[in-house]
């Protein structure tokens, strides 16, 4: 089983500033990484397919890096849209997600 | 437009059993493979059994193997769970959703499309 370790936990930011989240597999998953963005009362919206690929209609701002066992979530200028808790999700063995980064604000 | 419909959820005593369905319109179910991924309340997402867009490879979590099984009625647009011998552990919100965005070929993939979910909960 692959695990995926999401941090921080939490991330105290305010709008205009840059997130910048970390996704780590318990071993390598070359680039098979996804990571969704979930608000209260919603169910998760694809954001990033692939460590890089930005999916159908997510904006710019977002961006995402790494390879193997390392990956990470960019948001330059938050949006106060942005706000909410990012996962991360593998698909290189079975499929399995990160517990999840809060991003709120400051 | 893309859209499922979850139903089926509700309150269930400890060894009890339930059937979730999930009604699609909006794409050509057939050709998509489709997938179940819950949610305990407060905790994050688990993906619990995939299936083919023919419906004959069914995939599941060690964690629900034996005691969930996933179909789907392609006549209808309709993908299925049934959940037997549940525990307090399996109460969740349980999302159906489209394996994506490799046009639904690949079973154990990403989720680009996702229902708005269904609680089950387990209590006595």
């Amino acid at each position: 089983e692959i695990v995926l370790t999401q941090s921080p936990a939490t991330l105290s930011l305010s709008p205009g500033e840059r997130a910048t989240l970390s996704c780590r597999a318990s071993q390598s998953i070359t680039k098979y990484l996804a990571w969704y963005q979930q608000k209260p009362g919603q169910a998760p919206r694809l954001l990033i397919y692939d460590t890089s690929n930005r999916a159908t209609g997510i904006p710019t701002r977002f961006s995402g890096s790494g390879s193997g066992t390392d990956f990470t979530l960019t948001i330059n200028s938050l949006e106060p849209e942005d706000f909410a808790v990012y996962y991360c999700q593998q698909r290189s063995n079975w499929l399995s997600f990160g517990g999840g980064t809060k991003v709120e604000i400051k | 437009e893309v859209q499922l419909v979850e139903s089926g959820g509700g309150l269930v005593q400890p060894g009890g059993s339930l059937r979730l369905s999930c009604a699609t319109s909006g794409f050509t179910f057939s050709s998509y493979a489709m997938s179940w991924v819950r949610q305990a309340p407060g905790k994050g997402l688990e993906w619990v059994s995939g299936i083919s867009g023919s419906g004959d490879r069914p995939f599941y979590a060690d964690s629900v193997r034996g005691r969930f099984t996933i179909s789907r009625d392609n006549s209808k647009n309709t993908l299925h769970l049934q959940v037997k011998s549940l525990r307090a552990e399996d109460t969740a919100i349980y999302y159906c959703a489209i394996s994506g965005p490799f046009g639904g070929v690949i079973v154990l993939s990403y989720f680009d499309y996702w229902g708005q979910g269904v609680l089950v909960t387990v209590s006595s």
